[in-house]
């Protein structure tokens, strides 16, 4: 079975740091790319970055380019998300999920059609 | 940055035909594809590359495409079809955009 399992939920503190995982599971993990994808409280998706992991080609959205760091190790096909310093306003829920890429370039877009079951952080003082 | 645009709300009564609109300007250059997410789960692929359906979605689900405008419609709509509605696309730099999202409210 093709799945994504993502960690635990989260309890932090504003300018603690944080990495949430993503581990793929019944598929080739270096031949599909994992995006990550917030959505706060009661709010709609937002399309946080991707990663290859089969070479670590990496694109964030501009929204996010800075503000989280996306990595992988393909030796355990784990996917990462993580912060330095975080805010409260990163309180969501973090999905990951496999980039399918129909049109077979990147830049022809794709589309997640695996989700992993969410990573709910909570930062609050 | 790119958008995409949808209703904030659809309404219809069952066994009727729902239909979600998303536009945006790059969209007769990119495909387009939907997803269905009801409350407390994760998003499900219902409709890639425009108008193609995913194994294990019911044919009730389709998908079309008329310039900078794509269209989710759901035939014969159940009450199990209630849920929120996200279009999907990238913009030509390859940054992959989320539209608002519908509710669609099952009457």
């Amino acid at each position: 079975e093709v799945q994504l399992v993502q960690s635990g939920a989260e309890v932090k503190k504003p300018g603690e740091s944080l990495k949430i995982s993503c581990k793929g599971s019944g598929y080739s993990f270096t031949s599909y790319w994992i995006g990550w994808v917030r959505q706060m409280p009661g709010k709609g998706l937002e399309w946080m970055g991707i990663i290859y992991p089969g070479d670590s080609d990496t694109r964030y959205s501009p929204s996010f380019q800075g503000q989280v760091t996306i990595s992988a190790d393909k030796s355990i096909s784990t996917a990462y998300l993580q912060w330095s310093s975080l805010k409260a306003s990163d309180t969501a829920m973090y999905y990951c999920a496999r980039g399918a890429l129909y049109s077979g370039s990147y830049l022809e877009g794709g589309a997640f059609d695996i989700w992993g079951q969410g990573t709910m952080v909570t930062v609050s003082s | 940055s790119y958008e995409l645009t949808q209703p904030p709300s659809v309404s219809v009564s069952p066994g009727q035909t729902a239909r979600i609109t998303c536009s945006g300007d790059a969209l007769p250059k990119q495909y387009a594809y939907w997803y269905q997410q009801k409350p407390g789960q994760a998003p499900v692929l219902v409709i890639y590359k425009d108008s193609e359906r995913p194994s294990g979605i019911p044919e009730r689900f389709s998908g079309s495409s008329s310039g900078t405008t794509v269209t989710l419609t759901i035939s014969g709509v159940q009450a199990e079809d209630e849920a929120d509605y996200y279009c999907q696309s990238a913009d030509s730099s390859g940054i992959w955009v989320f539209g608002g999202g519908t509710k669609l409210t099952v009457l």
